[in-house]
């Protein structure tokens, strides 16, 4: 099973709501990765948890905050977004070596008013 | 630093025709490559990796892709190409992170369209 779940599939909020995004997988991946991808565009890497500890923020806003509650799940809360926000999230999951093939969610596309 | 170069913004085939997308890569040591499929609104699909050995590799859908060190080159062929093949396909270079976890450097992407 190479499955990746992300819910919700879609999320329209406003400015000053808060919100999350969630993502799990049962395949024993020690790695998880939040990608931020707009339209016609290739993923930007977010942010990567190694063994449940944050490995890398790509300089994201802190209006973006994740979350590794244990090895199986990732959350992404969003607070105070703005309209350049609204994109297609996604979510991945490796092993922790190399080569570490990434298998991607099919994303949460994410609408701010 | 890695990087990865898909020359081909757009490209159009017929259907049943052959199909080859490029990709150029820039890596120091023993790449680890990939293509994705990204149909519309949909997550990254894997249709196949290169990690070492034979240079030919076979992925799912009937694709396939060879890894050329002289050329630094990834390239994706299939024969015989389906109407439902339509979509983004993403090159990909992966090398491990030092804290853990692993960096995908992707390509621009080539949008692919199949005429009927």
């Amino acid at each position: 099973d190479t499955e990746v779940t992300q819910t919700p599939k879609h999320l329209v909020m406003g400015m000053t709501n808060k919100k999350s995004l969630k993502c799990e997988q049962h395949m024993g991946h020690r790695a998880m990765y939040w990608y931020k991808q707009k339209a016609k565009k290739p993923p930007e890497l977010m942010f990567v948890y190694s063994y449940e500890k944050l490995s890398i923020n790509e300089s994201v806003p802190s209006r973006f905050s994740p979350e590794c509650p244990n090895s199986s799940l990732l959350n992404l809360h969003l607070h105070a977004l703005q309209p350049e926000d609204s994109a297609l999230y996604l979510c991945a999951s490796s092993q922790d070596w190399e080569p570490g093939t990434q298998y991607f969610g099919p994303g949460t596309r994410l609408l701010v008013l | 630093a890695q990087s990865v170069t898909q020359p081909d913004i757009h490209i159009t085939v017929s259907e049943g025709a052959s199909l080859e997308l490029r990709c150029n890569y820039s890596y120091g040591a023993t790449p680890y490559l990939f293509w994705y499929v990204q149909s519309p609104g949909q997550g990254l699909q894997l249709l196949l990796k290169y990690f070492s050995g034979d240079t030919l590799v076979q992925g799912i859908k009937g694709f396939e892709a060879e890894f050329k060190r002289s050329q630094s080159s990834f390239n994706l062929r299939k024969p015989s190409v389906h109407w439902s093949d339509a979509a983004e396909y993403f090159c990909a270079v992966g090398a491990q992170l030092t804290g853990g976890g692993n960096k995908l450097t992707f390509g621009t992407g080539t949008q692919l369209k199949v005429e009927l």
